[in-house]
């Protein structure tokens, strides 16, 4: 069974600060792995897709990377803006008979003015 | 990206009555849609993978009974929440899927049973 695990589960930094948010998972048969965004009571946000044959991809200020090998991937954001504060969850898709999108808890980010 | 369109986006309704909540895909067939349950402050938990023209496979747990999902076509599924109760309350948030596995979500549906 896939797990999910994102490190830290809230972090809380002044504006204009580079900042990495971490995500792991157990089994490294995927498909993709995709990094969301949600504001309070609302729906999820696609950031960034990184495909399992892909090492990264980049958005703006957001850089994500993967090593499927290891099972882990981050999220970079450079020059954090107060815009930023929102919960950040990482998904992997898994295929085969376990088909399925798979979150972790997320990271409750902060970014005060 | 795709836009996954979701409504209501808030319900209120009375215990013992039913509720429907449509997910549509804007601008993409979506073969497979998932539907998530979100209770606050906590991540999204998985309650069944909607497929076209065939039945929704249920996570464990989940009542297939009482949480009818149905995906009559590539760009619209279907959850009813059948007789209600306050403790199905809660934050339901559908998500299609593309074709090259990116998924989308929904903007999510409160309900609120009373």
């Amino acid at each position: 069974k896939q797990e999910v695990t994102q490190i830290p589960a809230a972090l809380s930094v002044p504006e204009g600060e580079n900042l990495v948010l971490n995500c792991s998972f157990t089994d490294s048969a995927i498909y993709n792995l995709q990094w969301f965004r949600q504001d309070p009571g609302k729906g999820l946000t696609s950031l960034l897709l990184i495909q399992s044959s892909q090492r990264e991809q980049t958005s703006g200020r957001l850089n994500a990377s993967l090593d499927k090998s290891s099972g882990r991937s981050t999220l970079y954001i450079a020059a954090s803006q107060p815009g930023d504060s929102a919960t950040y969850l990482c998904a992997v898709f898994s295929g085969g008979s376990n088909y399925k999108l798979t979150f972790g808890k997320g990271t409750l980010l902060t970014v005060n003015p | 990206g795709a836009v996954v369109s979701q409504h209501p986006s808030w319900v209120i309704c009375k215990s013992g009555t039913s509720v429907k909540i449509e997910c549509r895909s804007l601008d993409f067939q979506a073969t497979t849609m998932f539907w998530y349950r979100q209770f606050p402050k906590q991540s999204l938990m998985l309650m069944a993978t909607s497929n076209e023209g065939s039945k929704a496979t249920y996570e464990q747990g989940v009542e297939k009974d009482k949480f009818l999902i149905n995906h009559a076509s590539l760009t619209l599924s279907t959850l009813t929440v059948t007789s209600a109760h306050p403790e199905d309350s809660s934050f339901y948030i559908c998500s299609g899927i593309t074709g090259g596995a990116e998924a989308f979500f929904g903007q999510g549906t409160r309900l609120t049973v009373v």
